[in-house]
């Protein structure tokens, strides 16, 4: 089966610039999850969806970070404006049940200087 | 809240030597526990998981074993390789009200030389 679909795969922007990362999970998958992974440190959960309803975003910096899943399939993450401090690496991943079939998307490097 | 905790790196080893990377974890309820495993250059694979205590993954010639009493899950490998050298991230698995989302630890840094 296909894997999980991330684009771009790197992208370098200036602070106060916005961006937008595009996801598309396997096929069939009804959750998905976004994640941040800053260097050095493990991923971090920003936002869960199931089908195209928000699950949890209790970690999502919602003054600048925004995302959905339109029609419950692809997702698309945004931040506006874009700090330095966002500067990691933005994983999506997709499940078809709790615990198990997780896959992670090779994910989005962003740099903001 | 739940956590990951697993031990600072990085672990330089030669080839053949024996791998312990620690992991213990805090959680209400039973998670599931997982094993990552990052090459350089490309995303998080599954090692290894379990599912309930004294469930034994195992992968690859890594293996981890779910130890409820003493909350840990320590990845070991009896012989390591150079294509071994990767970043390992132990995590567990938080349920809410959908499914589950991973918490995970902040990554062991795995170097083995020949």
């Amino acid at each position: 089966e296909a894997g999980v679909a991330q684009s771009p795969r790197y992208k370098i922007i200036e602070k106060r610039q916005s961006v937008a990362f595009w996801c598309n999970p396997i096929s069939g998958h009804a959750t998905l999850y976004w994640y941040q992974q800053i260097l050095g440190q493990g991923p971090k959960l920003l936002i869960q969806f199931q089908n195209n309803g928000v699950v949890d975003d209790s970690q999502l910096p919602k003054d600048r970070f925004s995302a959905e899943r339109l029609k419950g399939v692809d997702s698309t993450l945004k931040i506006q404006p874009a700090k330095l401090e966002d500067s990691a690496v933005y994983l999506c991943a997709s499940s078809s049940r709790a615990s198990y079939g997780y896959t992670f998307g090779s994910g989005t490097r962003l740099t903001v200087v | 809240g739940d956590s990951v905790t697993q031990m600072e790196g990085p672990v330089t080893l030669s080839e053949e030597a024996f791998l312990t990377i620690n992991c213990t974890y805090t959680a209400t309820g039973y998670p599931s526990l997982f094993w990552y495993v990052q090459y350089p250059g490309e995303g998080l694979q599954l090692l290894l998981k379990a599912t309930k205590a004294d469930d034994k993954g195992s992968n690859k010639g890594f293996e981890a074993t779910y130890r409820k009493e003493t909350t840990s899950f320590h990845l070991e490998k009896g012989s390591v390789q150079v294509s071994d050298s990767a970043v390992y991230f132990c995590a567990l698995s938080a349920f809410n009200q959908a499914g589950t989302a991973l918490i995970f630890g902040k990554g062991t840094t795995l170097s083995v030389s020949s």
